[in-house]
């Protein structure tokens, strides 16, 4: 069984510039959340797919959008970037919506974004 | 709304003593309750949670934690520390929305020290 996995590791990107994040759920999750992780804080959520549509969105910008894919894979992309996007970003997966997406949710390593 | 709070950012026993990691949170309604690991250069893995049921929860790696209403506490405890348990450790309450994302506390760093 594989676990989530997240691309790449490391990025290094220039103010104003845009990035792609991806994220492969483990097999059998349908839904996928987005997190981002400043240094020294804990994980703030960004948003949830689940069966590729979004359901649920922190306080995030717009410039911050999502997308899954049909074999439940996803993408985290942000527009415009600013200093303060430097981060580490989680992708989770879990099965089923609600409760259960909670319940038994499996985190990736991360992607570490320095902006500059 | 729900909230989190860690007491301590960082926190440091000897090996072999014991462990005790602080955790309240704020819920308008009985939350669900999760405690969660981060070694250096990972992602998070889940140590343990509450749901309903028995307040004393056990998780992996020997560390359990109490669900305390009355206090609306769930703070994370282990007899002994092992070296190994040097880590960051966060507390997490779900939001009981048709997301239920969790939110999390600030973190507790334990240092372990030989």
């Amino acid at each position: 069984e594989t676990g989530v996995t997240q691309s790449p590791t490391h990025l290094i990107k220039t103010r104003g510039q845009q990035v792609t994040l991806r994220c492969s759920s483990q097999s059998g999750h349908n839904t996928v959340s987005w997190y981002q992780q400043a240094l020294g804080q804990g994980p703030q959520f960004i948003f949830q797919y689940y069966r590729e549509e979004e359901n649920g969105r922190g306080n995030f910008p717009p410039r911050f959008s999502g997308l899954q894919f049909p074999n439940y894979s996803s993408e985290l992309n942000v527009n415009a970037l600013e200093l303060d996007d430097s981060a580490l970003y989680l992708c989770a997966s879990s099965a089923g919506q609600g409760f259960s997406s909670a319940y038994e949710q499996y985190f990736g390593p991360g992607t570490r974004l320095t902006v500059t | 709304a729900q909230s989190v709070t860690q007491l301590g950012s960082h926190v440091s026993v000897s090996e072999g003593a014991l462990v005790l990691l602080r955790c309240n949170y704020s819920s308008s309604v009985p939350p669900y309750l999760f405690w969660y690991v981060q070694y250096p250069n990972q992602g998070l893995q889940l140590l343990l949670k509450y749901t309903t049921g028995a307040t004393l929860v056990k998780g992996i790696n020997g560390f359990e934690a109490e669900f305390k209403k009355s206090e609306t506490s769930f703070h994370l405890t282990k007899p002994s520390a092992h070296m190994s348990d040097a880590a960051e450790y966060f507390c997490a309450v779900t939001r009981m929305d048709s997301s239920y994302k969790l939110i999390f506390g600030s973190g507790t760093r334990l240092l372990v020290r030989p």
